[in-house]
């Protein structure tokens, strides 16, 4: 198994530029979010799905869209990059609905700078 | 509101030392959980351990060991006789209980980590 899959790993954009960080995974998890992190702050929840068609802002959503078609996929958009956005960003899954929260497996990390 | 404090920006011991890394939390729920994870200088995040709140029973993997208190709303986390591979930052982090219900998702939220560096 592949577990949780990010693409790219590395990226650059120019200010104002558009680009989806791409997350798949094949553990079946209803569960995915995106977190990003930033030097000193460290990780911080973007957005989250708890299944197909069901998405929820985090704590840092501004500037960012999520869709959830399957439940393998959980793409992350930015709609128009701004040098704030320059982060490493993480995409996590794990089994859904369950009362006690199992551990998130995390993906490699996709590295954003922008310019 | 939920939060977790890693006052330890960075810690640096010399290798066989025993090293304590703090987490304090704060939480209004009964019920919540409690995780570590280390993220090695490759980048990935690794999951070390999770505890619940109604089990306050310290931990002990092999050279790891986890202190829970509630009085103090502390999850200590020592490594005893450093290794230069601990060398890694160590996140802790907090999730309410999964309760649709009440809208908790179970989201986890992370400390600002301590980076361990263990010299040889």
């Amino acid at each position: 198994n592949a577990g949780v899959t990010q693409t790219p790993k590395f990226q650059v954009l120019k200010t104002g530029q558009s680009m989806t960080l791409q997350c798949a995974q094949d553990m079946n998890h209803e569960y995915m979010s995106w977190y990003r992190q930033d030097p000193g702050m460290g990780l911080r929840l973007i957005h989250y799905s708890v299944g197909a068609g069901i998405t929820d802002q985090g704590e840092v959503p501004n500037g960012y869209n999520v869709s959830r078609s399957t439940t393998e996929d959980f793409p992350l958009r930015l709609l128009s990059a701004a040098p704030s956005q320059t982060s490493v960003y993480f995409c996590a899954s794990r089994i859904g609905t369950v009362r006690i929260p199992s551990p998130l497996h995390f993906g490699n990390g996709t590295r954003l700078t922008v310019t | 509101a939920q939060k977790v404090t890693q006052a330890q920006t960075e810690i640096s011991v010399v290798e066989k030392e025993d090293v304590t890394l703090d987490c304090v939390y704060e939480t209004r729920d009964t019920t919540y959980y409690l995780f570590w994870y280390k993220q090695p200088p490759s980048g990935e995040l690794v999951f070390l351990i999770r505890r619940n709140s109604f089990d306050e029973q310290n931990e002990i993997s092999g050279r790891y060991s986890w202190n829970f208190q509630k009085s103090t709303s502390s999850f200590n986390f020592t490594i005893t006789a450093s290794q230069v591979v601990d060398s890694a930052v160590y996140f802790c982090a907090l999730s309410e209980a999964y309760n649709p219900r009440k809208g908790s998702q179970g989201n986890l939220i992370f400390g600002k980590g301590t980076k361990l560096s263990v010299k040889p």
